[in-house]
């Protein structure tokens, strides 16, 4: 059973540019998350997805970031005119179903932009 | 706003010799997790406490869970090389939603020979 796939691994843009980050959750999972990781800092929660919905995006700057997870394909997280400090790690996670008392969320490799 | 604080945030260790890391958190939760990160890698599952008193244990490692003092500790038993790491605490929203996970900054661990 594949883990939560991300891609690409490592991403470099220049400012102004558009970052995309693709995430595809593991094999049943119906649920995604993004965080992001700046350097010698745990991970901020960015935004929670199920298909087609986004359930919860206050993690998330108000203008350039946006995210879907479409009925078919991966979760996309995007970033419109990455500036510098957009560099960071960028993973992604995905959990089963809600309903289970708690939440364990599975993490994906991690995408790792830098913005020139 | 929940806030998880570990420490300490480095901790340079001799092998064979035992040490416990902390993690604080601010409101109440009952769900705790603790993840293990590599350099340049993902976050990989250790354990996750569910309840007042839970305990777990897998090799060297055993954690622990107080809700009452909002307390986890991760003990190190008899520490080797391959334990060297980013240590992560993190809790979720019990009182509101259970999937925004609030991590703590981490704790850098060399076990040195």
């Amino acid at each position: 059973n594949a883990g939560v796939m991300q891609n690409p691994r490592h991403l470099v843009r220049r400012r102004g540019q558009e970052a995309r980050l693709r995430c595809s959750p593991m094999k049943g999972h119906s649920h995604v998350y993004w965080y992001r990781q700046l350097p010698e800092e745990g991970l901020k929660f960015m935004v929670y997805l199920q298909k087609e919905n986004i359930i919860d995006e206050s993690g998330m700057p108000k203008e350039r970031f946006s995210a879907e997870f479409p009925k078919e394909g991966p979760s996309i997280l995007r970033i419109q005119q990455v500036v510098r400090g957009d560099s960071a790690a960028y993973f992604c996670a995905s959990s089963p179903s809600q309903g289970l008392t708690y939440n364990e969320q599975f993490f994906g490799p991690g995408t790792r932009l830098t913005v020139l | 706003e929940l806030k998880v604080e570990q420490n300490p945030l480095f901790l340079s260790m001799q092998e064979e010799k035992n040490y416990t890391i902390y993690c604080n958190y601010s409101t109440t939760s009952d769900r705790l997790y603790w993840y293990r990160q590599d350099p340049g890698k993902s976050l990989e599952s250790l354990f996750v406490l569910l309840s007042n008193g839970a305990v777990k244990q897998e090799g060297r490692l055993m954690a622990s869970l107080d809700t009452k003092a909002r307390l986890s500790t991760l003990h190190i038993t008899a520490a080797v090389h391959d334990l060297s790491a980013t240590y992560f605490c993190a809790v979720d929203n019990s009182g509101g939603s259970n999937y925004k996970l609030t991590f703590g900054k981490g704790t850098l661990l060399t076990v040195n020979p």
